[in-house]
């Protein structure tokens, strides 16, 4: 157990809908990661936050968005989805205050998109 | 585009066999980390190299970080169909975290 949490765990949706994914980072991590898994992709990375603020952008396309609360959980919300979002999407947090890091990442359970 | 370049892409091997994986860059590295990801899962951190030339073994697992921090590889010796799973690299710049598309080993018994 890495001890950062994910949900919901599986999601089914149709083709144009809107979703929101939930992580919960590791206690004391400041930093929360989104990535995109698919089979044909690889772990693709799509945002970072920091203590709340966006930190490094990555492939991550403009129907996609996210936030982290001041509770440092964060939301990734995916609009106007498409048959191709279909994917595994891991969130994973890094820099616990508490030990000495580089950026080492410890991964969520992941959420299981499937869009119809 | 992978800044990471994970080889071999697959590797099916018997149990005992000893394996090399390796994970290349034109980039350095501040850090590079190595995961294990079970199907369904989330990966998993193995190891994190720092230092060039580096060296740290974890049981049967040896993990070398090049000279010049840009390239890393994964030795395994005596393979267990336990150490089956998806292997990736990630390096590690100056705000963020690149992962390479993995090695997928198969350990037969």
């Amino acid at each position: 157990d890495s001890g950062v949490t994910q949900t919901p765990k599986h999601l089914i949706t149709a083709t144009g809908q809107r979703v929101t994914l939930r992580c919960s980072p590791r206690s004391g991590d400041l930093s929360v990661y989104w990535y995109q898994q698919s089979l044909d992709q690889g772990l693709q990375f799509l945002i970072q936050y920091y203590n709340g603020e966006e930190r490094a952008k990555g492939n991550i396309l403009e129907r996609f968005s996210a936030q982290q609360f001041p509770d440092l959980h964060s939301e990734l919300n995916l609009s106007s989805l498409e048959l191709g979002d279909s994917a595994l999407y891991f969130c994973a947090s890094s820099g616990s205050v508490a030990e000495s890091s580089y950026n080492e990442q410890f991964f969520g359970p992941g959420t299981r998109l499937t869009v119809l | 585009t992978q800044l990471l370049e994970q080889s071999p892409q697959f590797l099916s091997i018997q149990e005992g066999e000893n394996l090399t994986v390796y994970c290349n860059s034109s980039s350095v590295f501040s850090s590079l980390q190595w995961y294990r990801q079970e199907p369904g899962e989330g990966p998993v951190l193995l190891v994190t190299v720092v230092t060039g030339g580096e060296v740290k073994k974890l049981k049967r697992l040896t993990f070398q970080f090049g000279d010049a921090r840009k390239d890393s590889s994964l030795h395994i010796t005596a393979a267990q169909p336990g150490d089956t799973g998806l292997y990736l690299c990630a390096g590690a710049g100056n705000n963020d975290m690149r992962f390479g598309a993995g090695t997928r080993l198969t350990v037969k018994p």
